[in-house]
């Protein structure tokens, strides 16, 4: 079966990091660009960074650029998004989502970052 | 990086059709023709509706029909039905190669 598993989220402190994970399986990681997109509570969704397939580029949201960091390790079939600085804005559930055409076809259930004191 | 504009709220009765619009700039919307569709209810993952402005991938009803004119998206949805009420938001592709939402669409099925 093709899916997508979050996991990694928790409470954290302002000004603290966090490393998500999203686990793929059914497909090939590497054929596939690979985002993260997230939404806070009560608003939409908000696009937050992509991987390009080959993983050769890397591009971020203005609100995340210089904070986040999105990687892939190929040999566990995993992407990740490191999440450093973090501020109360930050809090939101976390997708990661496959890219098809320019799409997103496939999305995870989700991981829930709350930043607070 | 500003959010796609669409109207905050749509509401129709069951049958009818509605349209959500989704306007953003001559550097998203405007310029390339990856403007995407989700479904959204709440607590679970966004569904993909329509990619490449108005392509329904497999499984997705043929109730759900995208077009676009100029800088303005529009996702229409025919015979509207009680499991339509969601959330729904655009998506675009933008000349900095990142992506933009729009900022949501509530349909109520009245």
């Amino acid at each position: 079966q093709v899916h997508l598993v979050e996991s990694g989220g928790g409470v954290v402190q302002p000004g603290r990091s966090l490393r998500l994970s999203c686990a793929a399986s059914g497909f090939i990681l590497t054929n596939y660009g690979m985002h993260w997109v997230r939404q806070a509570p009560g608003k939409g969704l908000e696009w937050v960074a992509v991987m390009s397939y080959d993983g050769g580029t890397q591009y971020y949201a203005d609100s995340v650029k210089g904070r986040f960091t999105i990687s892939r390790d190929n040999s566990k079939r995993t992407l990740y998004l490191q999440l450093n600085s973090l501020r109360a804005e930050d809090t939101a559930v976390y997708y990661c989502c496959r890219e098809v055409q320019d799409a997103f076809d496939l999305w995870g259930q989700g991981t829930v970052v709350t930043v607070s004191s | 990086q500003s959010a796609l504009t669409q109207p905050a709220s749509v509401s129709g009765s069951p049958g009818q059709s509605i349209t959500i619009s989704c306007t953003g700039t001559s550097s998203d919307v405007g310029r390339y023709n990856y403007v995407s569709w989700y479904q959204k209810h709440p607590g679970k993952a966004p569904k993909l509706l329509i990619y490449e402005v108005s392509i329904r991938p497999s499984g997705v009803s043929n109730r759900f029909s995208g077009s676009k004119s100029g800088n303005t998206a529009s996702l229409t949805i025919s015979g509207l039905q009680a499991e339509d009420e969601a959330d729904y938001y655009c998506n675009s592709y933008t000349s900095s190669s990142t992506r933009v939402f729009g900022t949501g669409t509530v349909v109520t099925v009245l």
